[in-house]
C-alpha cells in the first residue's frame, strides 16, 4: 500500500458531529489527494495537496475542509457530518505531479 | 453528469478467456486514461494506462485499446485467471492543461468475476 495508513479505518457518527480522517504516509511523496467512493459514482476528488499548507478543491470539496501541516500527514475534516456524506474515503499519493496515484485501504464513514 | 461512464456494472467470464472491460468518456478534452482494480477492503491499484497520442498500449495480459474518435477505451485481459477477480475503474484526465495524474475523473466502476 506503498506505506498509506488511513485511521480509522470504520467510524459512525451521528449528524452535526465534526469527524476528523487522518492519512499517513511514509514515502515523502509531494502530492496527496482525499477521494471518496459512492456506488454509481465511482471515485470523486474531494481535496488534493501540492506540499505542506498547500492544498486546493476538487469536485466535491462542499462540506470538508483539509489541512497539510506536515509532508507526512493530511487530514480531512468534516465540519458537521450530514448523511450524504456516508462514504468510503480514500487517501492517495503520488511523488509527482505524472505518476500514477497510490491508494490507502480507505475508511469506512457512517453517518447516522 | 458523468463524463467517464462504465455502462457495465458486471462481468462475468470463465478463467482462460478474454475479458473485455468497456469505458466511454465525454470530455474532448480528456487525453490520458488509466485502468484501476480495487479488490474488497482495499484500496485501488494502478493497472495500466494510455496516452491519446496512442491506441493501443501492452503489458503483459492486459491491453488498454483507444478509440479516439469513438471516445471509447476497452481493456482486454487474455488469459483472465480467477485473481483477476475485482472492481475495474477506468480514469481520465486532461494532461495537457498541465493536470496532475492525481486529479483524475472516474468510472463507476466494472465488476469482474473469473470463474474457475
Amino acid at each position: 500500500d506503498a506505506g498509506i495508513t488511513q485511521s480509522p479505518r470504520h467510524k459512525v457518527t451521528e449528524t452535526g458531529t465534526p469527524v476528523t480522517l487522518r492519512c499517513h504516509q511514509t514515502e515523502n511523496h509531494r502530492y496527496m489527494y482525499w477521494y471518496r467512493q459512492d456506488p454509481g459514482h465511482g471515485l470523486r476528488l474531494i481535496h488534493y495537496s501540492y506540499g505542506v499548507k498547500d492544498t486546493d478543491k476538487g469536485e466535491v470539496s462542499d462540506g470538508y475542509s483539509v489541512s497539510r501541516s506536515k509532508t507526512e500527514d493530511f487530514l480531512l475534516t468534516l465540519e458537521s457530518a450530514t448523511s450524504s456524506q456516508t462514504s468510503v474515503y480514500f487517501c492517495a499519493i503520488t511523488a509527482t505531479a505524472n505518476s500514477p496515484l497510490h491508494f490507502g485501504n480507505g475508511t469506512r464513514l457512517t453517518v447516522t | 453528469d458523468q463524463q467517464v461512464k462504465q455502462n457495465s456494472p458486471s462481468l462475468s467470464v470463465q478463467e482462460g478467456r478474454i475479458s473485455i472491460l468497456n469505458c466511454d468518456y465525454t470530455n474532448s478534452m480528456f487525453d490520458y486514461f488509466l485502468w484501476y482494480k480495487k479488490y474488497p477492503a482495499e484500496g485501488p491499484t494502478f493497472l495500466i494506462s494510455i496516452s491519446s497520442i496512442k491506441d493501443k498500449n501492452e503489458d503483459g495480459r492486459f491491453t488498454v485499446f483507444l478509440n479516439k474518435s469513438a471516445k471509447h477505451l476497452s481493456l482486454h485481459i487474455v488469459p483472465s485467471q480467477p485473481g483477476d477477480s475485482a472492481v475495474y475503474f477506468c480514469a481520465a484526465l486532461n494532461n495537457a492543461g498541465g493536470t496532475s495524474y492525481g486529479k483524475l475523473t472516474f468510472g463507476q466502476g466494472t465488476i469482474l468475476t473469473v470463474h474457475p
